[in-house]
């Protein structure tokens, strides 16, 4: 039963480069969050999603940022024309919906180093 | 708005030391409270949780107990060893999201 699959695990792009984040979730977990790590911080929310649907994207940064989880293929974080501040190590989690409600399965998260 | 602040790193102990983590929150409301572990190169996992005051979580030989009056939830273990180094994430949730504190690194020596 494998967890959540994240790739790529390491990526570097190049200023107003764009990255692509992959996230598959749990098997049976309809749930996918995005949480980014910044240097010497803690884990911020980003965006929640159910399949085809954002539910909360109330951390995500306005501009640049995107992310959608297709009703089929892994969720994916989109960041556009990226800057050295993107650089970070993003984490995805998933959940089986309400009921799993805060126990969230976390990949192993995929660091972006931008040059 | 919520947060959560732990106790800065790195912790460095011998094996078989008493292990103390300190996590301490703000929320308005009653959140539950989670510790997840980060062992080197991978994601992170629950540890343990309690989701009302006075709880005790406890996983592994791990504890920790929800503290409305001091609004706590300190990570403790007895007799830590080698393989529990790792990077310990302290949370509360917010609804449908956690609120991380920015995490404490242990190392056990042998």
């Amino acid at each position: 039963n494998a967890g959540v699959m994240q790739n790529p695990r390491h990526l570097v792009r190049r200023r107003g480069q764009e990255a692509r984040l992959r996230c598959s979730p749990m098997k049976g977990h309809s749930h996918v969050y995005w949480y980014r790590q910044l240097p010497e911080e803690g884990l911020k929310f980003m965006v929640y999603l159910q399949k085809e649907n954002i539910i909360d994207e109330s951390g995500m940064p306005k501009e640049r940022f995107s992310a959608e989880f297709p009703k089929e293929g892994p969720s994916i974080l989109r960041i556009q024309q990226v800057v050295r501040g993107d650089s970070a190590a993003y984490f995805c989690a998933s959940s089986p919906g309400l009921a799993g409600a805060n126990v969230l399965t976390f990949g192993a998260g995929s660091r972006l180093t931008v040059l | 708005g919520d947060s959560v602040t732990q106790m800065e790193g790195p912790v460095t102990l011998s094996e078989e030391a008493f292990l103390t983590i300190n996590c301490t929150y703000t929320a308005t409301g009653y959140p539950s409270l989670f510790w997840y572990v980060q062992y080197p190169g991978e994601g992170l996992q629950l540890l343990l949780k309690a989701t009302k005051a006075d709880d005790k979580g406890s996983n592994k030989g791990f504890e920790a107990t929800y503290r409305k009056e001091t609004t706590s939830f300190h990570l403790e273990k007895g007799s830590v060893q080698v393989s529990d180094s790792a990077v310990y994430f302290c949370a509360l949730g917010d609804g449908e999201k956690l609120v991380f504190g920015k995490g404490t690194k242990l190392t056990v020596n042998p």
